[in-house]
């Protein structure tokens, strides 16, 4: 029963550093996200991906990279790290079909909290 | 693009009181809407979602909102809350025909004994 897992769960990195963030859905889901989450702006799109294969910008690109692997896993990238960038991030799946909303909704992992010093 | 204010950051409440917490949208196509609840320390799960049909829209934990198109809202409603209901909780919004949900900033719940 696990879901999405996300790792590392905690992570500090200096200033210009890179790192990898993985994620993995077990549900095979098509659509896999990610956000990242600062206090008072709730949830921010980074990346997507709507189905294997392809990605897409969010609203808050910059300064990352992803990669649909396969159908299961989705990772985030920072090429180079800056204290903007410390956040926690959540990885999350939907089964999302094109016209077909009645399962919609998306699963969470439980979370990256990533500090850049 | 779709947009979502969350009109409170933070609602304290007692024990066994009504609450409401209040969600407008903006969209200049058809939407699906969504509340999801945050827990301390966890990810976010979903409580309740407006597909389409009737727009009062019933979720877990005795939670329910009502969608209202002509004022472009989706406000939450909990008739009793109780401790366990305090966490913080989102209001998102997607457009029919995409793929990206739009989160609100957030409304901290804080049911006070």
């Amino acid at each position: 029963n696990a879901g999405v897992t996300q790792t590392p769960k905690f992570q500090v990195l200096k200033t210009g550093q890179s790192m990898t963030l993985q994620c993995a859905q077990d549900m095979n889901h098509n659509s896999m996200y990610w956000y990242r989450q600062d206090p008072g702006m709730g949830l921010r799109l980074i990346y997507y991906s709507a189905s294997e294969g392809t990605t897409d910008k969010g609203e808050v690109p910059n300064g990352y990279n992803v990669s649909r692997l396969n159908k299961r896993e989705f990772s985030l990238r920072l090429e180079s790290a800056a204290p903007s960038q410390t956040s926690v991030y959540f990885c999350a799946s939907s089964e999302r079909a094109q016209n077909r909303a009645t399962n919609e909704k998306l699963f969470f992992g439980s979370g990256t909290q990533l500090s850049v010093l | 693009a779709q947009s979502v204010t969350q009109l409170d950051s933070q609602v304290p409440v007692f024990e066994e009181a009504p609450v409401e917490l209040r969600c407008n949208y903006s969209s200049s196509v058809s939407v699906y809407l969504f509340w999801y609840v945050q827990y301390p320390n966890q990810g976010l799960q979903l409580l309740l979602k407006y597909l389409s049909g009737s727009t009062l829209v019933k979720g877990i934990n005795g939670f329910e909102a009502e969608f209202n198109k002509s004022q472009t809202s989706f406000h939450l409603r909990k008739p009793s809350v109780h401790i366990s209901d305090t966490a913080e909780y989102f209001c998102a919004v997607r457009n029919t025909g995409g793929f990206k949900t739009i989160f609100g900033a957030g409304t901290r719940l804080f049911v006070k004994a």
